[in-house]
């Protein structure tokens, strides 16, 4: 079946300029995150929804990041007033909701992002 | 310090070769552990999940040491296609945010 997709794969924005990255959940996958990857380092988390709702955006790195799943299914991070120190690959992951166990992430290509 | 760390590597391994890798967290309160692998520009793909009691999966033997906060994974008969980095990664078990360590890269030359 189909995985988490993300648009675009690829952005080259100019410093200043607003993003907007697109993430397409598993279908039926009722928790969907955002992680952000430097070069080099490993994904760090951004926030989380829960269908609709967002329960934990503690990672966005500050108010210029901003992310909406306004009907519980498809996701938009966006990001305005770009800075270079924005430059990463953008992961989305989704995965079910299981009281009783881990949920496993299934995580999307990713968006990589290059702010000149 | 960051919350779970991992000597970065690379290691350069011949074929055949058993290798492991060690990663240390720094919540006592982490619930649930992992190693997933990274292809160059994939993304990350669960590989195993880690048990107390230490769990194998094929050439692959995870294990947890929840008192000395340690987490290894052991590759044994190392493959050209094992080459990727391995990340350590823990979540907390509430929202089930998973938080990684930086990787550790292995190459496997013939």
């Amino acid at each position: 079946g189909a995985g988490v997709s993300q648009s675009p794969r690829y952005k080259v924005a100019k410093r200043g300029q607003d993003v907007a990255l697109r993430c397409d959940p598993i279908s039926g996958h009722v928790s969907l995150f955002w992680y952000q990857q430097a070069l080099g380092q490993g994904p760090e988390f951004l926030t989380y929804f829960q269908n609709e709702a967002q329960l934990d955006k503690s990672g966005l790195p500050s108010d210029r990041f901003f992310a909406e799943r306004p009907e519980g299914s498809v996701s938009t991070l966006k990001i305005q007033r770009t800075q270079q120190e924005d430059s990463a690959v953008y992961l989305c992951a989704s995965s079910l909701l299981n009281s009783f166990s881990y949920n496993e992430q299934f995580f999307g290509p990713g968006t990589r992002l290059t702010v000149l | 310090r960051k919350e779970v760390e991992q000597d970065p590597g690379p290691f350069n391994v011949p074929e055949g070769a058993t290798v492991a890798f060690n990663c240390t967290y720094s919540n006592s309160a982490s619930q649930s552990f992992f190693w997933y692998r990274q292809d160059c520009r994939k993304e990350p793909k669960l590989l195993m999940s880690v048990y107390s009691s230490g769990n194998e999966d094929g050439r692959f033997t995870a294990q947890l040491n929840r008192a000395s906060q340690y987490i290894s994974l052991l590759i044994r008969d190392s493959k050209l296609s094992d080459s990727a980095t391995y990340l350590c990664v823990v979540n907390m078990g509430i929202t089930d945010k998973l938080i990684f360590g930086t990787g550790t890269r292995l190459q496997v030359f013939p």
